[in-house]
């Protein structure tokens, strides 16, 4: 059984903090990792990719991969409001081009004011 | 780049009845399309894998028979809940994908649906 776990939350966080978010899954073949953004309501939206080992930032965001821990996270800078929403960690395992996603249960943020 | 549309976004219909729900691609060839469901306050669950031309990969427990799902062109998948139920309302939730190397899935807006 491919599992993504998650801490639900919610997580709060002051404004314009550091937000964690922490992901570890249990597929060691697992090659690409995403983290999606879900607000109230809403469907997901990406937020970004990560696959190799290591950090990728783009903007306030930064994803972090050690694939010896198993282990994702993603860092939020300077929180702002509008960041708070439920965070979604998905794997992709085995080869590229098995689509299929495993995703976490979700961790909800909330950036106070 | 990379868009979904989903129509309706919000659908009520009779205990009995039929609805269609589409997932278009606008901008991208989706060589896979994805149907999802979503109950309040839980994650997301996947329902079926979708190919264009070919017939749909369900999920275990997921039937077949009642969530017809075709995938009739590189930019557009159906899902048609047949004889809905109350407890067929949730949201539900489409993506596709490129088939690039990153394999990522973009999400379509969703279909509220309410059978009463």
């Amino acid at each position: 059984q491919k599992e993504v776990e998650q801490n639900s939350g919610p997580l709060s966080v002051p404004e314009g903090a550091i937000a964690s978010l922490n992901c570890t899954y249990s597929d060691r073949g697992s090659q690409s990792f995403f983290w999606y953004r879900q607000y109230s309501g809403k469907s997901p939206e990406l937020i970004m990719f990560i696959y190799s080992n290591g950090d990728k930032e783009d903007g306030r965001f930064t994803a972090q991969l050690n694939k010896a821990s198993q282990y994702v996270s993603l860092l939020i800078r300077d929180s702002q409001p509008s960041d708070s929403a439920t965070y979604l960690c998905a794997v992709n395992s085995a080869n590229f081009g098995n689509e299929k996603l495993t995703f976490g249960t979700g961790t909800r943020l909330t950036i106070i004011p | 780049g990379a868009v979904v549309s989903q129509h309706p976004s919000r659908v009520i219909c009779k205990s009995g009845t039929s609805v269609k729900i589409e997932c278009r691609s606008l901008d991208f060839q989706a060589t896979t399309m994805f149907w999802y469901r979503q109950f309040p306050k839980q994650s997301l669950m996947l329902m079926a894998t979708s190919n264009e031309g070919s017939k749909a990969t369900y999920e275990q427990g997921v039937e077949k028979d009642k969530f017809l799902i075709n995938h009739a062109s590189l930019t557009l998948s159906t899902l048609t809940v047949t004889s809905a139920h109350p407890e067929d309302s949730s949201f539900y939730i489409c993506s596709a994908t490129s088939g690039d190397y990153t394999d990522t899935q973009y999400f379509g807006p969703g279909t509220r649906l309410t059978v009463l």
